[in-house]
Protein backbone atom coordinates (compact mmCIF):
# COMPACT_ATOMS: atom_id res chain seq x y z
CA UNK A 1 0.00 0.00 0.00
CA UNK A 2 1.15 4.15 -0.08
CA UNK A 3 3.24 4.70 2.40
CA UNK A 4 3.83 8.58 3.08
CA UNK A 5 7.73 8.63 4.79
CA UNK A 6 8.61 11.88 6.35
CA UNK A 7 11.93 13.30 7.69
CA UNK A 8 12.89 14.63 10.54
CA UNK A 9 10.61 13.51 12.91
CA UNK A 10 11.97 16.14 14.98
CA UNK A 11 13.83 19.34 14.59
CA UNK A 12 14.87 22.06 16.69
CA UNK A 13 16.37 25.23 15.46
CA UNK A 14 17.33 28.38 16.55
CA UNK A 15 15.01 31.40 16.11
CA UNK A 16 16.25 33.49 12.35
CA UNK A 17 17.97 29.66 11.25
CA UNK A 18 16.18 27.94 8.26
CA UNK A 19 14.09 24.69 8.32
CA UNK A 20 13.29 21.96 6.09
CA UNK A 21 10.77 19.02 6.24
CA UNK A 22 10.49 16.37 3.15
CA UNK A 23 7.94 14.05 2.54
CA UNK A 24 8.35 10.78 0.38
CA UNK A 25 6.18 8.23 -1.05
CA UNK A 26 6.45 4.98 -1.84
CA UNK A 27 3.70 5.82 -5.43
CA UNK A 28 3.23 8.24 -7.70
CA UNK A 29 0.82 11.52 -6.19
CA UNK A 30 -2.04 12.86 -7.71
CA UNK A 31 -1.31 15.98 -5.25
CA UNK A 32 0.03 16.48 -1.81
CA UNK A 33 -1.22 18.36 1.08
CA UNK A 34 0.71 20.03 3.84
CA UNK A 35 -0.52 20.85 7.48
CA UNK A 36 0.43 22.91 10.78
CA UNK A 37 -0.67 22.09 13.75
CA UNK A 38 0.70 23.76 17.02
CA UNK A 39 1.13 22.32 20.51
CA UNK A 40 -2.49 20.81 21.96
CA UNK A 41 -4.32 22.65 18.74
CA UNK A 42 -5.25 20.16 15.76
CA UNK A 43 -3.91 20.12 11.87
CA UNK A 44 -4.48 23.57 9.77
CA UNK A 45 -4.51 23.03 6.29
CA UNK A 46 -1.91 25.14 4.70
CA UNK A 47 -1.13 24.40 1.00
CA UNK A 48 -1.90 21.69 -1.93
CA UNK A 49 0.80 20.94 -4.62
CA UNK A 50 -0.87 19.37 -7.49
CA UNK A 51 1.61 19.59 -10.54
CA UNK A 52 4.88 17.92 -11.47
CA UNK A 53 7.57 20.24 -10.13
CA UNK A 54 5.38 22.61 -8.50
CA UNK A 55 6.94 25.49 -6.20
CA UNK A 56 4.48 27.81 -4.48
CA UNK A 57 5.32 30.25 -1.42
CA UNK A 58 3.34 31.94 1.53
CA UNK A 59 5.31 34.92 3.45
CA UNK A 60 8.88 32.71 4.58
CA UNK A 61 7.07 29.17 3.69
CA UNK A 62 8.01 27.43 0.48
CA UNK A 63 6.33 24.36 -0.80
CA UNK A 64 7.76 22.01 -3.87
CA UNK A 65 6.57 18.94 -5.48
CA UNK A 66 8.91 16.83 -6.71
CA UNK A 67 9.18 16.31 -10.75
CA UNK A 68 8.05 12.68 -10.16
CA UNK A 69 5.29 13.58 -7.55
CA UNK A 70 7.19 11.43 -5.42
CA UNK A 71 8.66 13.82 -2.72
CA UNK A 72 8.39 17.03 -1.60
CA UNK A 73 9.12 20.11 0.74
CA UNK A 74 8.19 22.49 2.89
CA UNK A 75 10.97 25.05 3.77
CA UNK A 76 10.61 28.00 6.53
CA UNK A 77 12.96 30.32 6.03
CA UNK A 78 14.38 32.61 9.19
CA UNK A 79 12.22 30.95 11.85
CA UNK A 80 10.34 32.77 13.81
CA UNK A 81 8.72 31.45 17.50
CA UNK A 82 5.13 31.16 15.89
CA UNK A 83 6.34 28.54 13.27
CA UNK A 84 6.19 26.08 16.98
CA UNK A 85 4.23 22.87 16.07
CA UNK A 86 4.09 20.13 14.23
CA UNK A 87 3.80 20.18 10.47
CA UNK A 88 2.31 17.41 8.34
CA UNK A 89 2.44 15.66 5.06
CA UNK A 90 -0.85 14.41 3.41
CA UNK A 91 -0.57 12.61 -0.29
CA UNK A 92 -3.23 11.18 -2.60
CA UNK A 93 -2.39 8.57 -4.43
CA UNK A 94 -5.93 7.99 -5.98
CA UNK A 95 -8.53 5.50 -4.77
CA UNK A 96 -9.82 7.48 -2.07
CA UNK A 97 -6.54 6.81 -0.20
CA UNK A 98 -5.11 10.16 1.99
CA UNK A 99 -2.11 8.61 3.65
CA UNK A 100 -0.53 10.97 6.33
CA UNK A 101 3.37 11.38 7.44
CA UNK A 102 4.15 10.84 11.09
CA UNK A 103 4.74 14.50 10.91
CA UNK A 104 8.14 16.70 11.91
CA UNK A 105 7.81 18.70 15.21
CA UNK A 106 9.74 21.71 15.31
CA UNK A 107 10.88 23.44 18.07
CA UNK A 108 11.99 27.23 17.97
CA UNK A 109 14.27 28.24 20.57
CA UNK A 110 14.14 32.08 21.35
CA UNK B 1 -17.89 29.90 10.82
CA UNK B 2 -18.42 27.33 13.23
CA UNK B 3 -16.40 25.18 10.39
CA UNK B 4 -16.21 21.59 11.69
CA UNK B 5 -17.52 20.92 15.51
CA UNK B 6 -16.67 18.20 17.35
CA UNK B 7 -18.55 17.20 20.90
CA UNK B 8 -17.63 16.52 23.42
CA UNK B 9 -13.87 18.19 23.92
CA UNK B 10 -12.97 15.68 26.69
CA UNK B 11 -13.88 12.41 27.68
CA UNK B 12 -12.99 9.89 30.74
CA UNK B 13 -14.63 5.96 29.89
CA UNK B 14 -14.29 2.99 31.74
CA UNK B 15 -13.08 0.21 30.27
CA UNK B 16 -16.32 -1.81 28.25
CA UNK B 17 -18.54 1.12 27.92
CA UNK B 18 -20.14 2.72 25.38
CA UNK B 19 -19.77 6.30 23.64
CA UNK B 20 -20.47 8.53 20.48
CA UNK B 21 -18.61 11.63 19.36
CA UNK B 22 -20.09 13.76 17.65
CA UNK B 23 -18.83 16.29 14.51
CA UNK B 24 -20.94 18.22 12.05
CA UNK B 25 -19.66 20.52 9.15
CA UNK B 26 -21.60 23.60 8.09
CA UNK B 27 -19.33 24.15 4.76
CA UNK B 28 -21.54 22.02 2.43
CA UNK B 29 -18.77 19.14 2.27
CA UNK B 30 -19.72 15.68 0.97
CA UNK B 31 -16.58 14.28 2.44
CA UNK B 32 -15.95 13.36 5.72
CA UNK B 33 -13.52 11.50 7.73
CA UNK B 34 -12.57 10.30 11.51
CA UNK B 35 -8.93 10.15 12.73
CA UNK B 36 -6.71 9.62 15.27
CA UNK B 37 -3.84 10.64 16.45
CA UNK B 38 -1.36 8.78 19.48
CA UNK B 39 2.37 10.02 20.16
CA UNK B 40 4.63 9.07 17.56
CA UNK B 41 2.07 7.48 15.28
CA UNK B 42 1.02 10.38 13.11
CA UNK B 43 -3.32 10.59 11.98
CA UNK B 44 -4.52 7.21 11.24
CA UNK B 45 -7.78 7.50 9.67
CA UNK B 46 -10.45 4.91 11.31
CA UNK B 47 -13.50 5.55 8.81
CA UNK B 48 -14.91 7.83 6.08
CA UNK B 49 -17.60 9.01 3.82
CA UNK B 50 -16.52 10.29 0.61
CA UNK B 51 -20.67 11.23 0.11
CA UNK B 52 -23.54 11.29 2.05
CA UNK B 53 -25.01 7.70 2.10
CA UNK B 54 -21.42 5.96 2.03
CA UNK B 55 -19.17 5.03 4.72
CA UNK B 56 -16.04 2.82 4.25
CA UNK B 57 -13.15 1.24 6.31
CA UNK B 58 -9.78 3.44 6.94
CA UNK B 59 -6.75 2.12 8.58
CA UNK B 60 -7.86 1.52 11.80
CA UNK B 61 -11.51 0.54 11.98
CA UNK B 62 -12.10 -2.14 14.28
CA UNK B 63 -13.43 -1.55 17.33
CA UNK B 64 -15.19 1.74 15.72
CA UNK B 65 -18.72 2.08 13.62
CA UNK B 66 -19.68 5.08 12.12
CA UNK B 67 -22.69 6.66 10.83
CA UNK B 68 -23.69 9.73 8.19
CA UNK B 69 -26.32 11.20 9.52
CA UNK B 70 -26.95 13.82 6.66
CA UNK B 71 -24.73 15.38 4.76
CA UNK B 72 -23.81 17.59 7.58
CA UNK B 73 -23.17 15.10 10.63
CA UNK B 74 -20.76 12.31 10.44
CA UNK B 75 -20.62 10.58 14.53
CA UNK B 76 -18.12 7.86 15.88
CA UNK B 77 -19.31 5.12 17.79
CA UNK B 78 -17.15 3.34 20.18
CA UNK B 79 -19.25 0.47 21.33
CA UNK B 80 -17.30 -1.20 24.23
CA UNK B 81 -14.25 1.26 24.64
CA UNK B 82 -10.56 -0.74 25.37
CA UNK B 83 -8.05 1.37 27.35
CA UNK B 84 -6.39 1.26 23.44
CA UNK B 85 -8.80 3.41 22.53
CA UNK B 86 -6.98 6.26 24.83
CA UNK B 87 -6.70 8.65 22.15
CA UNK B 88 -7.35 12.27 20.70
CA UNK B 89 -10.09 11.92 17.63
CA UNK B 90 -10.44 14.48 14.96
CA UNK B 91 -13.42 14.44 12.32
CA UNK B 92 -12.54 16.54 9.27
CA UNK B 93 -14.19 17.50 6.28
CA UNK B 94 -13.36 17.87 2.91
CA UNK B 95 -15.18 19.55 -0.74
CA UNK B 96 -14.99 16.08 -2.34
CA UNK B 97 -12.54 12.76 -2.24
CA UNK B 98 -12.61 11.85 -5.79
CA UNK B 99 -10.61 9.37 -8.09
CA UNK B 100 -7.86 11.67 -9.36
CA UNK B 101 -7.71 14.66 -6.83
CA UNK B 102 -8.49 15.00 -2.90
CA UNK B 103 -8.84 18.19 -1.70
CA UNK B 104 -7.67 20.09 1.87
CA UNK B 105 -9.49 19.53 4.94
CA UNK B 106 -11.08 21.09 7.33
CA UNK B 107 -10.40 19.45 11.30
CA UNK B 108 -12.41 19.84 13.77
CA UNK B 109 -11.17 20.78 17.43
CA UNK B 110 -10.96 17.20 18.56
CA UNK B 111 -12.32 14.81 21.24
CA UNK B 112 -9.32 14.26 24.06
CA UNK B 113 -10.56 10.58 25.02
CA UNK B 114 -9.08 7.98 28.08
CA UNK B 115 -10.33 4.92 28.96
CA UNK B 116 -9.64 3.49 31.95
Amino acid sequence: GQQVMQIPQYQHVQEGEDFTTYCNSSTTLSNIQWYKQRPGGHPVFLIQLVKSGEVKKQKRLTFQFGEAKKNSSLHITATQTTDVGTYFCAGYGGYQKVTFGIGTKLQVIP
Amino acid sequence: NAGVTQTPKFQVLKTGQSMTLQCAQDMNHNSMYWYRQDPGMGLRLIYYSASEGTTDKGEVPNGYNVSRLNKREFSLRLESAAPSQTSVYFCASSRSLLQTRSYGYTFGSGTRLTVV
